[in-house]
């Protein structure tokens, strides 16, 4: 099983709709789940941390985690065209300070 | 505000040629880390340093070496270019403790001929 596996996508959702990006990951003692940005040619960006399970709300965007189900999620509300990127999936190990990072998952919004 | 910066943002090379990239952090992150991304193939870690003086090889260590002579500098070398090196090369830095978040530079894009 890969470690840190991500919906292939890519996702394309009309403007103003919610975006949904699923991660699930194999080590059952990480503490910690980040969802990063990358923009076509760019590096990709810190946009969300979350560490206990539930949901953790920044604005537009909802990262959801269940560590019985090994499952992360980002929720993007009121989709823009601006979100339009590849987010990554990452979680660092038990007691490693390296990141697992998934494939990435493509999204696309309409105008 | 996390800072980490990158040499350069293009580079072509020729075939064999001696490439050094040189990643900078000014947030005092005792990690830092070197990726190379590519398409289909998702960030694929090269070496990462815990300290000064300290590496340790990640996925794809092969064709490459590292320097850290001091603590915000982090360099990549490719001993002999080749064109199978042609990529994105990120640069990332983060805190010896957890939770572990990494912070990315902006990225050098390598083309070897």
């Amino acid at each position: 099983q890969k470690e840190v596996e991500q919906n292939s996508g890519p996702l394309s959702v009309p403007e103003g709709a919610i975006a949904s990006l699923n991660c699930t990951y194999s080590d059952r003692g990480s503490q910690s789940f980040f969802w990063y940005r990358q923009y076509s040619g760019k590096s990709p960006e810190l946009i969300m941390s979350i560490y206990s399970n539930g949901d953790k709300e920044d604005g537009r965007f909802t990262a959801q985690l269940n560590k019985a189900s090994q499952y992360v999620s980002l929720l993007i509300r009121d989709s823009q065209p601006s979100d339009s990127a590849t987010y990554l999936c990452a979680v660092p190990p038990k007691s490693n300070y390296k990141l697992t990072f998934g494939k990435g998952t493509l999204l696309t919004v309409n105008p | 505000d996390v800072k980490v910066t990158q040499s350069s943002r293009y580079l072509v090379k020729r075939t064999g040629e001696k490439v050094f990239l040189e990643c900078v952090q000014d947030m005092d992150h005792e990690n830092m880390f070197w990726y190379r991304q590519d398409p289909g193939l998702g960030l694929r870690l090269i070496y990462f340093s815990y300290d000064v003086k300290m590496k340790e090889k990640g996925d794809i260590p092969e064709g490459y070496s590292v320097s850290r002579e001091k603590k915000e500098r982090f360099s990549l070398i490719l001993e002999s270019a080749s064109t199978n090196q042609t990529s994105m090369y990120l640069c990332a830095s983060s805190l010896r403790a957890g939770p572990y978040e990494q912070y990315f530079g902006p990225g050098t894009r390598l083309t070897v001929t």
